[in-house]
């Protein structure tokens, strides 16, 4: 079946630091990937997602690249900031019902 | 707005009751799930329903029962055959092969 493997956490950066979350997946066929972020006490949100391969999503300064050769989603950010700590989970759809398989998440505190 | 309603935000449970969780969407998505969070761990697949009157089982079904006779609404019901329910609950929808769309959740605790 599906899978997706995060990288573990939790990961402590300094305000403006870069970031990567690691993000690989095995899958049958083509799947849509996607990055979701959850803030403390609430649900999860879309982050970012990329439907095809060589596909790159971005939003609020975070990107991440399907790259189907390596079965990769890594997520990135250049800068983060305290407002960045939360938890973010890599998921994948593979079916047109929309099921989805998700990462086990990663925690990231920013310190100022 | 378009969105998922999940009530009530906090619920407590004492040992040997049923309690429901209300979960609403106005998205006019066919597909809606619940999932069960438990601290620092990831989501686990409880139910799924993809079209009215039909469900599936997740992987973590035992001792949680689901209806779904509107598209709109798709409750989740914790019986007391669940032994340790205390968790964070997700409810949420998905118009098809695109991302979920989720509720803000509630957060059950038995006394």
């Amino acid at each position: 079946g599906d899978s997706v493997t995060q990288m573990e956490g939790p990961v402590t950066l300094s305000e403006e630091a870069f970031l990567t979350i690691n993000c690989t997946y095995t899958a049958t066929g083509y799947p849509s990937l996607f990055w979701y972020v959850q803030y403390p006490g609430e649900g999860l949100q879309l982050l970012l997602k990329a439907t095809k391969a060589d596909d790159k999503g971005s939003n609020k300064g975070f990107e991440a690249t399907y790259r189907k050769e390596t079965t990769s989603f890594h997520l990135e950010k250049g800068s983060v900031q305290v407002s960045d700590s939360a938890v973010y989970f890599c998921a994948l759809t593979n079916t047109n019902a929309g099921k989805s398989t998700f990462g086990d998440g990663t925690t990231l505190t920013v310190k100022p | 707005d378009g969105g998922i309603t999940q009530s009530p935000k906090y619920l407590f449970r004492k040992e040997g009751q049923n309690v429901t969780l209300s979960c609403e969407q106005n998205l006019n998505h066919d597909a809606m799930y619940w999932y069960r969070q438990d601290p620092g761990q990831g989501l686990r697949l409880i139910y799924y329903s993809q079209i009215v009157n039909d469900f599936q089982k997740g992987d973590i079904a035992e001792g949680y029962s689901v209806s779904r006779e509107k598209k709109e609404s798709f409750p989740l019901t914790v019986t007391s055959a669940q032994k340790n329910p205390t968790a964070f609950y997700l409810c949420a929808s998905t118009p098809g092969r695109g991302e979920q769309f989720f509720g803000p959740g509630t957060r059950l605790t038995v006394l």
